[in-house]
C-alpha cells in the first residue's frame, strides 16, 4: 500500500481536461511544498512534469499544471492529447524519518 | 546533454550481493545530490536512498536500511549502490536520479533527470 493515494485510472477524450488527485497526510503533502509529479510511458524512465507543487520544468507543456489544498495535491492536464496517455505518479517529501513517499500511480487513458 | 547510465543489474540468488553503478555526464556531477529509486515489475515507484553532493550524508528507506549502501566517486562522475543480503522483494528496475537543484546543500527531493534503469532479479 502506497503512502500517497491516487486513483488507479482516469480517462478523457482528446481536447478535454482531467485532474489526478494525490492524497497524503499532514506529515507529507500537508506539511511541505515539495510535491512533484512524474509521467511514465511503458518501458521508459519517469519524466518530471511538476515540482514544488506547481512549477513546470523547462520543456514541459503548459497544459500540465499542479496545485495543492491541505493534504491533497492535484495534477491537471488540459487539452488532452494522445501522447499524454501514460502512468502518472505523485511524490512528496515526508520529513526526516521517511524522507520520500510516492503515490501508487494513475493510468491515464486518452479515449 | 544530461545523461545517467546505470549498469550492474542481473540475476542474483537470495542472500547474495550486487553493486550497481550510475555513470553521469553532461553536468557538474559533484554539485548535485543524487538518489536511487526502484520499481518492482508492474508496480509503482519506491524511493531507496539519497547521498549528499559531497557524500557527507546518506539516508535510506526502511526497507533497505542496513542492507544497502549508497556511495559516489566525484572524480569518476559515478554513483554506486551496494546491495547486500538481497531478498526476492528487492527485485526491481533500479533508477539513479538527479536531485532537482544545482549546488544545494540539502536535497529538494524531486528528480529532474533519470537514467534508463537496470533490472535486478533476486531468485534462486
Amino acid at each position: 500500500q502506497s503512502a500517497l493515494t491516487q486513483p488507479a485510472s482516469v480517462s478523457g477524450s482528446p481536447g478535454q481536461s482531467i485532474t489526478i488527485s494525490c492524497t497524503g497526510t499532514s506529515s507529507d503533502v500537508g506539511s511541505y511544498n515539495l510535491v512533484s509529479w512524474y509521467q511514465q510511458h511503458p518501458g521508459k524512465a519517469p519524466k518530471l512534469m511538476i515540482y514544488e507543487g506547481s512549477k513546470r520544468p523547462s520543456g514541459v507543456s503548459n497544459r500540465f499544471s499542479g496545485s495543492k489544498s491541505g493534504n491533497t495535491a492535484s495534477l491537471t492536464i488540459s487539452g488532452l492529447q494522445a501522447e499524454d496517455e501514460a502512468d502518472y505518479y505523485c511524490c512528496s517529501y515526508a520529513g526526516s524519518s521517511t524522507y520520500v513517499v510516492f503515490g501508487g500511480g494513475t493510468k491515464l487513458t486518452v479515449l | 546533454q544530461v545523461q545517467l547510465v546505470e549498469s550492474g543489474g542481473g540475476v542474483v540468488q537470495p542472500g547474495r550481493s550486487l553493486r550497481l553503478s550510475c555513470a553521469a555526464s553532461g553536468f557538474s556531477f559533484s554539485s548535485y545530490v543524487m538518489h536511487w529509486v526502484r520499481q518492482a515489475p508492474g508496480k509503482g515507484l519506491e524511493w531507496v536512498t539519497v547521498i549528499w553532493y559531497d557524500g557527507s550524508n546518506k539516508y535510506y528507506a526502511d526497507s533497505v536500511k542496513g542492507r544497502f549502501t549508497i556511495s559516489r566517486d566525484n572524480s569518476k562522475n559515478t554513483l554506486y549502490l551496494q546491495m547486500n543480503s538481497l531478498r526476492a522483494e528487492d527485485t526491481a528496475v533500479y533508477y539513479c536520479a538527479r536531485d532537482g537543484v544545482y549546488g544545494s546543500q540539502t536535497p529538494w527531493y524531486y528528480f529532474d533527470y533519470w537514467g534508463q534503469g537496470t533490472l535486478v532479479t533476486v531468485s534462486s
